[in-house]
């Protein structure tokens, strides 16, 4: 069965701290996205990750990718207030281009 | 680049009426779109894929004769609901991607379509 996990799937941390969103999955795949969504919209994509160490950053978020564990991080750095979103991490399963999402982060930063 | 819309981006009709709601790449030409449901604080769930010209491809579970999906063009694909139920509300969206060499990394999500079926 393909399976995407996240964890956590809520997180309240203080502006300025670190903290990573992890994200398993169940069956090899060399395709992983991340995605941000803000209440009520749609999903922004953040990063397309397409092979294994592959690694990239944007702003305060880095996302990893380790296929041989099957595991993507979303890492934060000196969390913002305007981070505050759910994150989702997706997994492109045989190249198919279709995406099975996981349960989502809810993540808050408070000031 | 890489825009999508999609139309409309509210609606609340009455329960066994028919709702349609399009999606459309603006600025490209999709040679697959897909339909997604998320419920509240839920993650999403793909519904079908649909590949202009052809029938769309259902996900398991669900019912193709209730959401009839349409691929009439490199540009647009249509959702409709039929006999729409209350069990129907949900947050309906759309994603396209291109299909050239390099360019089908990722999927460009349209702003979603909310549904209340009363």
């Amino acid at each position: 069965e393909l399976k995407v996990e996240q964890n956590p799937l809520f997180l309240s941390m203080q502006e300025g701290k670190n903290y990573t969103i992890y994200c398993n999955y169940s069956t090899t795949s060399d395709r992983l996205y991340w995605y941000r969504q803000d209440p009520g919209k749609s999903l922004e994509s953040l990063f397309v990750l397409l092979s294994n160490g592959a690694v990239k950053q944007e702003g305060r978020l880095m996302a990893s990718l380790d296929t041989k564990a099957r595991l993507s991080t979303l890492h934060i750095t000196a969390a913002v207030h305007d981070l505050s979103a759910t994150y989702f991490c997706a997994v492109d399963f045989q190249g198919a281009q279709k995406l099975v999402f996981g349960q989502g982060t809810r993540l808050t930063i408070n000031p | 680049g890489a825009v999508v819309s999609q139309h409309p981006s509210r609606v609340i009709c009455k329960s066994g009426t028919s709702v349609k709601i399009e999606c459309r790449s603006l600025d490209f030409q999709a040679t697959t779109m897909f339909w997604y449901r998320q419920f509240p604080k839920k993650s999403l769930m793909l519904m079908a894929t649909s590949n202009e010209g052809s029938k769309a491809t259902y996900e398991q579970g669900v019912e193709k004769d209730k959401f009839l999906i349409n691929h009439a063009s490199l540009t647009l694909s249509t959702l409709t609901v039929t006999s729409a139920h209350p069990e129907d509300s949900s947050f309906y969206i759309c994603s396209a991607t291109y299909g050239a060499s390099g360019l089908q990394e990722t999927q460009y999500f349209g702003p979603g379509t909310r549904l209340l079926v009363l």
